[in-house]
């Protein structure tokens, strides 16, 4: 199956700093990508929809200005979580479509997020 | 609103067959997945149904009732590693895709 690679795994950052989050598409071009936060013993929350070249649409209640997606390329989307504060400690997780086929989506590894 | 159930613990012994649950209300649906999460990780792809009817892949089945809104995923011969939370989710009339809680698996020796 496709490959979709998420970087880093984990970090750990103090409050008010900004973090960010890769995904990557290995080896298909992706022309929409998911973003999920999932709290623990939740189940995934989507944060947002990403299409290559336009703006990210956000779900009610996630802060854009909070959480910055840049999807530049058809491989490369990334969440930036700005101000980060303890509350955003959270699992994040990617996933890449290439917006045709809906059988499988293809999901990164997962960052694990710790705000101290 | 859009709403998927499904039970929120399992516990089975291994080697035995276990069957998961996932009953839905959605404003459409464009099919339904089932994905296996083990602790700490991302989900990975378990199944894919979108007509009426089973769908066999080695260990793991998967069914769906569209008209009765209802799905179940089919675990045999159980093992020590399916210890797992198993998530339903499915695609509305928009393509989004609607998460379940998911259910932990617990299996014993």
């Amino acid at each position: 199956g496709a490959v979709v690679s998420q970087h880093p795994s984990w970090v750990i950052c103090k409050s008010g700093t900004s973090v960010k989050i890769e995904c990557r598409s290995l080896d298909f071009q992706a022309t929409t990508m998911f973003w999920y936060r999932q709290f623990p013993k939740q189940s995934l929350m989507l944060m947002a929809t990403s299409n290559e070249g336009s703006k990210a649409t956000y779900e009610q209640g996630v802060e854009k200005d909070k959480f910055l997606i840049n999807h530049a390329s058809l491989t490369l989307s990334t969440l930036t979580v700005t101000s980060a504060h303890p509350e955003d400690s959270s699992f994040y997780i990617c996933s890449a479509s290439t917006g045709g086929d809906w059988t499988e989506a293809f999901f990164g590894q997962g960052t694990r997020l710790t705000v101290v | 609103g859009q709403n998927i159930d499904q039970p929120t613990e399992m516990t089975a012994t291994e080697g035995a067959i276990v069957q998961i649950n996932c009953t839905y209300q959605t404003s459409g649906f464009n099919g339904l997945f089932w994905y296996q999460q083990h602790a700490g990780e991302a989900p990975t792809f378990l199944s894919y149904n979108v007509l009426d009817g089973l769908e066999e892949k080695g260990r793991f089945s998967s069914f769906l009732s569209r008209s009765k809104g209802y799905s179940y995923l089919l675990l045999k011969e159980l093992q020590m590693k399916d210890s797992a939370s198993y998530l339903c989710a499915v695609t509305d009339s928009n393509y989004q895709l609607i998460w379940g809680a998911g259910t932990k698996l617990i299996i014993k020796p």
